[in-house]
């Protein structure tokens, strides 16, 4: 059974810091996604990662992925206020269809 | 271009009863996929349609069930409900067949069981 873990689940930090989110997966998979949700909000799309050494950056998010490893991280810099939510990775496993497998989320605070 | 709209946005509803959610996907998507989250689980796969066709289904009982209509709207069908199937119930629809596959979800149906 396929599993996807994230750590940490919570994280609160100071505007300005940086800090990584990290995602480990259980088996190989084709893609691996990275998702915002704000509080009562739905899941917006942030990074789609493809293959093995893929990097994708928009603004100060930044996210790597590690297909040997079955590692993908997100790399927050110089973190602002707006950034705080919950971040969710999720990974496709079935070609073509779409069977996402999310992890736990972790919620993000960033505080003044 | 409008995005993915579920319908009720909110629900209550007694244990026993049913309760049938509704998703429209974005315009051109034919796939649409229907999630479970809840505090305790997170969030959940419960089946996917193309085309008017489950390609795919989760680990849920069969109370819970779907359908998807020729124009790609997916209704999702609880029976019976249960206490425990108090959640935030989401679709997400994406064009199936591109290589990245992005799937967009729409704002949810949070179902409460009293």
């Amino acid at each position: 059974e396929l599993k996807v873990e994230q750590n940490p689940l919570f994280l609160s930090m100071q505007e300005g810091k940086n800090y990584t989110i990290y995602c480990n997966y259980s088996t190989t998979s084709d893609r691996l996604y990275w998702y915002r949700q704000d509080p009562g909000k739905s899941l917006e799309s942030l990074f789609v990662l493809l293959s093995n050494g893929a990097v994708k950056q928009e603004g100060r998010l930044m996210a790597s992925l590690d297909t040997k490893a079955r590692l993908s991280t997100l790399h927050i810099t110089a973190a602002v206020h707006d950034l705080s939510a919950t971040y969710f990775c999720a990974v496709d496993i079935i070609q073509g269809a779409q069977k996402l497998v999310f992890g736990q989320g972790t919620r993000l605070t960033i505080n003044p | 271009k409008a995005g993915v709209t579920q319908t009720p946005r909110y629900l209550i509803k007694t244990r026993g009863q049913q309760v049938t959610l509704s998703c429209s996907p974005i315009s051109g998507h034919r796939s649409v996929s229907w999630y479970q989250q809840t505090p305790g689980q997170g969030l959940q796969f419960l089946f996917e349609y193309f085309s008017e066709t489950q390609r795919n289904k989760g680990n849920f009982p069969g109370r819970f069930s779907g359908r998807q209509f020729s124009n790609s709207r997916s209704e999702m069908n609880v029976s019976t409900l249960e206490l425990g199937d108090s959640a935030l119930y989401l679709c997400a629809s994406h064009f199936g067949g591109e290589p990245l596959n992005i799937q967009y979800f729409g704002a949810g149906t949070r179902l409460s069981v009293l």
